[in-house]
């Protein structure tokens, strides 16, 4: 079974710039989830789908922050424009369905904003 | 929004010991779920072990298993007989069983495994 895949793995832009990521979860997967990953800290959830809707956008700074999951599918997450603070690791996850326990994780994309 | 805490930044041990790994949660619900979860250099997340608030009985995983403290809200990996690809940062995680989905992760602990 193919794991969750995300694009790129590393990214490197100057603060101000637009960067976009994309998330391919488990096939069959109907939950996607966007965590971000300050270095030190433990994940921070940024938004959550069910199928194509969003479940949860509660912590996603929506004035920069944007994310769609347009087929129930594929999901891209965007930053417009990043700042210095946004320099984490973005990580993807997707479960088989809201409320099942276990999330499998992607390998994430580590950006830097200089 | 729940707090999840894991006052050990670093730990290390010798191969072939054993290693406890503490974290304390902060909550006023009485259904929730527990986890551990290990994130070696490669940095994709795996899950070691979850625990069930309902269930008195600690879960185990072959070498990991959890002194789970419900009254205390205390949740412990133990690690037997380490091995050298233990080595990484374990994150302990709260989920609520009533309001919804979300993870709350604590900060993490770094293992070192020494040969």
């Amino acid at each position: 079974e193919a794991g969750v895949a995300q694009s790129p793995r590393y990214k490197i832009i100057e603060k101000r710039q637009s960067v976009a990521f994309w998330c391919n979860p488990i096939s069959g997967h109907a939950t996607l989830y966007w965590y971000q990953q300050i270095l030190g800290q433990g994940p921070k959830l940024l938004i959550q789908f069910q199928n194509n809707g969003v479940v949860d956008d509660s912590q996603l700074p929506k004035d920069r922050f944007s994310a769609e999951r347009l087929k129930g599918v594929d999901s891209t997450l965007k930053i417009q424009p990043a700042k210095l603070e946004d320099s984490a690791v973005y990580l993807c996850a997707s479960s088989l369905a809201a409320g099942v326990n276990e999330q499998f994780f992607g390998p994430g994309t580590r950006l830097t904003v200089l | 929004a729940q707090t999840v805490t894991q006052s050990q930044p670093e730990m290390s041990v010798q191969e072939a010991e054993t290693v406890t790994l503490s974290c304390t949660y902060d909550t006023s619900e009485s259904d929730y779920y527990l986890f551990w979860y290990k994130q070696p250099p490669s940095r994709q997340m795996i899950l070691v072990i979850r625990q069930e608030a309902y269930k008195q009985q600690n879960a185990t995983e072959n070498r990991f298993s959890v002194n789970f403290q419900k009254a205390a809200k205390s949740f412990s990996l133990k690690i037997s007989d380490s091995q050298l690809g233990d080595a990484a940062m374990y994150f302990c995680a709260y989920r609520s069983g009533n309001t919804g989905n979300q993870f709350y992760f604590g900060t993490g602990t770094s293992l070192t495994v020494i040969p």
